[in-house]
């Protein structure tokens, strides 16, 4: 069945580390998103890819970095810059450039130690 | 700024009760709505869609949802709700950007009673 996975489901991160959050899809979808969910404040966007080797920046980009090589691939890094980490995030995908619903991974739940 | 209201962070119901999940969205024009729903540690599943083809929208498990433009509301319901509805609820709209990104609700968790 086709879909979005993300990994790890857990993290944990020390203070002055990046990590590095997966999403994969193979809905053969153009765009991918993600989001940051807090209690209470629903989601909110982080970074955008609508095709290969270009992203944009969300409402919420700084402390995050994105890279997409590959239509398949989203990989999001949480730097050290990011001073409040600790979330729920999640990775999403549709078509380019359309009203057509967004598919959702299950998510990376991300604590600092 | 555009921007999407949903009345009740927590909403309570008896089994077989009915459920209305309140959104209003701010927009000069009709946007694209959507609703979804998300159990603990799970991503978004979505429910239904509205995407201007008709007014009242049914959705999975039972669910729908009428737009009315005049009210700039998309409320979400279910004439009887079951132990399994007991999930968190987002309404989402389209930006008026032309980038069909999506503006998320900040959620309403819904509590089904025995």
């Amino acid at each position: 069945d086709g879909g979005i996975t993300q990994s790890p489901k857990y993290l944990f991160r020390k203070e002055g580390q990046n990590v590095t959050l997966s999403c994969e899809q193979n809905l053969n979808h153009d765009a991918m998103y993600w989001y940051r969910q807090d209690p209470g404040q629903g989601l909110r966007l982080i970074y955008y890819s609508q095709i290969v080797n270009d992203f944009q920046k969300g409402d919420i980009a700084e402390g995050y970095s994105v890279s997409r090589e590959k239509k398949e691939s989203f990989p999001l890094t949480v730097t050290s810059a990011q001073k409040n980490p600790t979330a729920f995030y999640l990775c999403a995908s549709n078509e380019y450039y359309s009203n057509q619903p967004q598919h959702f991974g299950d998510g990376t739940r991300l604590s600092i130690l | 700024a555009q921007s999407v209201t949903q009345l009740g962070s927590h909403v309570s119901v008896s089994e077989g009760a009915l459920v209305l999940l309140r959104c209003n969205y701010s927009s000069s024009v009709p946007p694209y709505l959507f609703w979804y729903v998300q159990y603990p540690n799970q991503g978004l599943q979505l429910l239904l869609k509205y995407t201007s083809a008709a007014t009242l929208v049914k959705g999975i498990n039972g669910f729908e949802a009428e737009f009315k433009k005049s009210e700039t509301s998309f409320h979400l319901t279910k004439p009887s709700a079951h132990m399994s509805d007991a999930a968190e609820y987002f309404c989402a709209v389209t930006r008026m950007d032309s980038s069909y990104k999506l503006i998320f609700g900040s959620g309403t968790r819904l509590l089904v009673r025995p």
